[in-house]
């Protein structure tokens, strides 16, 4: 089965770090660029950054640059995120999203099912 | 940074259509993707490129683009088309690259 499965979220303090993780299978990983993306509790969906399937390319919202790193292991089928300076306003849903393509310009098709990351005192 | 806009919500009869716009300087030169989203549920890809659809979508879902406005369109809506719609673009210039998601808009169906 083509899927994709978060883990890693959960609640952590203002200025704390977080690593999410994302396992891909059903799907030659390595041929798809990859990206995660964020919903706030009841507010619409944000981008928050996108690897190329070779790691070539690499992009963040500003929202995010600089405290943030996405990181893909191939041999391993997976796609990571490291947060750090976690602030509230971080608080959401991150959603790992697959690429239709390799390169970074086209639509998500696959989507996992989210993780959940609050950022409170 | 480039933005999209979305009617916050849509009502529609079953078997109506409903149209869902999403506007953007000039959004006609580039290609706008649409996802469904019930709640609870993580997004789901409906149309692509503007107005092809994924396998397994079906064809009353469809999409235009030109100008300013790229629309959303559903035909003969059901219920379980209830749902928040939110369109999307790559946003490629000389000193920035994103992907740009619309405001979102929900459909009711009555």
């Amino acid at each position: 089965e083509v899927q994709l499965v978060e883990s890693g979220g959960g609640l952590v303090k203002p200025g704390g770090s977080l690593r999410l993780s994302c396992a891909a299978s059903g799907f030659i990983f390595s041929t798809y660029s990859m990206n995660w993306v964020r919903q706030a509790p009841g507010k619409g969906l944000e981008w928050v950054s996108s690897i190329s399937s070779s790691n070539s390319y690499i992009y963040y919202a500003d929202s995010v640059k600089g405290r943030f790193t996405i990181s893909r292991d191939n041999a391993k089928n997976s796609l990571y995120l490291q947060m750090n300076s976690l602030r509230a306003e971080d608080t959401a849903v991150y959603y790992c999203a697959r690429g239709k393509v390799a390169t970074i310009y086209d639509a998500f098709d696959m989507w996992g099912q989210g993780t959940m990351v609050t950022v409170s005192s | 940074s480039y933005v999209l806009t979305q009617p916050p919500s849509v009502s529609v009869a079953p078997g109506q259509t409903a149209r869902i716009t999403c506007g953007g300087n000039n959004i006609g030169s580039k290609s706008v993707h649409w996802y469904q989203q019930k709640p609870g549920q993580a997004p789901v890809l409906v149309v692509y490129d503007d107005s092809d659809r994924p396998s397994g979508i079906p064809e009353r879902f469809s999409g235009s683009n030109s100008g300013n406005t790229a629309t959303l369109t559903i035909s003969r809506v059901e219920a379980g088309d209830e749902a928040d719609y939110s369109c999307q673009v790559w946003d490629s210039t000389s000193d920035h690259r994103d992907y740009v998601f619309g405001t979102g808009t929900k459909v009711t169906v009555l």
